[in-house]
C-alpha cells in the first residue's frame, strides 16, 4: 500500500565508502521496481530499475538487488560521493489494468565529507 | 532539453480560494500524473491520464481536480484549499505503456503550495 511516515530514516556514510539503501515493498504482482533520487527542492529522478524476473541489474556506481522471497529491494551505491546526498525512494509498479507506481517510504542518505 | 515544467515553484493561497497548477512538458509522453508530496513522506499518487483518459485515484478527495487540454499541459485545480492541503505538489510524465519503458517517470521540480 501506500507509505506513510512522519520520519524518514536516514543512514550517514563517510565519502568514498560504499552505502547500501534497503526497501520492503508489498506487492508480489509487481512487475518493475525502480529507484528515485530526490535532491532538496526538486522532483524524484530516476536513477536505475529492475525487472520482477531478475535479481541483480547494475548501473554506473549504482547496483540494485531484489530478493523477491522476502519482498526486499536494495540500492548499493559506490564509492559514495557529497553530490549523492538526497532522498532515495524506491517504487515498484503494478499492472492494474494501467500501471501504477507506489513509491515505499524514503531513506535520506548524507554524505560526510 | 527535453523536461518537465512547472509554474509557480512557489505558491501562496488563501484557505478557501480556488488556486490553479500548471504543468508542462516537452517530451510529448503519452502519460501524465499528479502527486501529493507532504514533508518527509513519499509522493501520493492524485490521478493520471493516458492521452485523454482520466484516472482518478480512489482516495483523492473531490476538492482536486484536473483538466489536461492537450498532450503538452496538464492542470492541478483544487477548488478550495484547505491547511491539510499544503504540501509540495509534483507533475510527471511517462512513455505510453507500450514503450520499452512505460514505468520510468520524469519528474517536475514541483510546486510547493502554502496555505494561508
Amino acid at each position: 500500500g501506500e507509505s506513510v511516515g512522519l520520519h524518514l530514516p536516514t543512514l550517514s556514510v563517510q565519502e568514498g565508502d560504499n552505502s547500501i539503501i534497503n526497501c520492503a515493498y508489498s506487492n508480489s504482482a509487481s512487475d518493475y521496481f525502480i529507484w528515485y533520487k530526490q535532491e532538496s527542492g526538486k522532483g524524484p529522478q530516476f536513477i536505475i530499475d529492475i525487472r520482477s524476473n531478475m535479481d541483480k541489474r547494475q548501473g554506473q556506481r549504482v547496483t540494485v538487488l531484489l530478493n523477491k522471497t522476502v519482498k526486499h529491494l536494495s540500492l548499493q551505491i559506490a564509492a559514495t560521493q557529497p553530490g549523492d546526498s538526497a532522498v532515495y525512494f524506491c517504487a515498484e509498479t503494478v499492472n492494474t489494468g494501467g500501471f501504477k507506481t507506489i513509491f515505499g517510504a524514503g531513506t535520506r542518505l548524507f554524505v560526510k565529507a | 532539453d527535453a523536461m518537465v515544467i512547472q509554474n509557480p515553484r512557489y505558491q501562496v493561497t488563501q484557505f478557501g480560494k480556488p488556486v490553479t497548477l500548471s504543468c508542462s512538458q516537452t517530451l510529448n509522453h503519452n502519460v501524465m500524473y499528479w502527486y501529493q508530496q507532504k514533508s518527509s513522506q513519499a509522493p501520493k499518487l492524485l490521478f493520471h491520464y493516458y492521452d485523454k483518459d482520466f484516472n482518478n485515484e480512489a482516495d483523492t478527495p473531490d476538492n482536486f481536480q484536473s483538466r489536461r487540454p492537450n498532450t503538452s499541459f496538464c492542470f492541478l485545480d483544487i477548488r478550495s484549499p484547505g491547511l491539510g492541503d499544503a504540501a509540495m505538489y509534483l507533475c510527471a510524465t511517462s512513455p505510453t505503456p507500450t514503450s520499452g519503458r512505460f514505468y520510468e517517470q520524469y519528474f517536475g521540480p514541483g510546486t510547493r503550495l502554502t496555505v494561508t
